[in-house]
């Protein structure tokens, strides 16, 4: 199935660092979701966009949904150890009508170091 | 709350027998419940979409009857991978999503198939 292109595909920062990452795509989408996966767990929802040109916070972290409908980004401001995870952006294409099924981003392996 | 369990965590099975895995919305009425298949390192893929009551649709590529899914109430979805090879080996992850909620699709904390 089709995939969101996400970059970075990693990461190594500092901690205190702030981090951006983003996800583009070819076709439009209604709605941008970002997760976090640990190792081992199911992904955990970050922030949920809705609106084209839409910014919303979440503590630390802060995603748009692009202009275009057809990318999105996420920062991590300060970023601390425990933030060390996978991020994928995951949005619901215009074109799948009545269907609410995601597709997902390719992944943002994020690695922090003291 | 969003919460979904997943059972087992993991399960190890030997070549040609057949696996079941749960998956529960513990705190909310899930109406569409979706299953997912991620290899290591790799993004998550869908492999079909549950709807209670109804037949589940299955993405293009996956076996329908080597991947029996059933959703019988709106807190319940069940995975059989029937037959299991070492290739179907993988994390499998379900997903709820609320009545109420149209996009945001919650997820459970994965179970680990290894197919010896």
């Amino acid at each position: 199935g089709q995939q969101l292109n996400q970059s970075p595909q990693s990461m190594f920062i500092q901690e205190g660092e702030d981090v951006s990452m983003n996800c583009t795509s070819s076709s439009i989408f209604n709605t941008w979701l970002w997760y976090k996966q640990d190792p081992g767990e199911g992904p955990v929802l970050l922030i949920a966009l809705y609106k084209a040109g839409e910014l919303t916070s979440n503590g630390r972290l802060t995603a748009q949904f692009g202009i275009t409908r057809k990318d999105s980004f996420l920062n991590i401001s300060a970023s601390i150890p425990s933030d060390v995870g996978i991020y994928f952006c995951a949005g619901r294409r215009v074109d799948t009508g009545t269907a609410s099924k995601l597709t997902f981003g390719t992944g943002t392996r994020l690695q922090v170091t003291l | 709350g969003a919460v979904v369990s997943q059972h087992p965590s993991r399960v190890i099975c030997k070549s040609g027998t057949s696996v079941k895995i749960e998956c529960r919305s513990l705190d909310f009425q899930a109406t569409t419940m979706f299953w997912y298949r991620q290899f290591p390192k790799q993004s998550l893929m869908l492999m079909a979409t549950s709807n209670e009551g109804s037949k589940a649709t299955y993405e293009q590529g996956v076996e329908k009857d080597k991947f029996l899914i059933n959703h019988a109430s709106l807190t319940l979805s069940t995975l059989t991978v029937t037959s299991a090879h070492p290739e179907d080996s993988s994390f499998y992850i379900c997903s709820g999503q609320k009545t109420a909620s149209f996009n945001e699709q919650f997820f459970g904390p994965g179970t680990r198939l290894t197919v010896l």
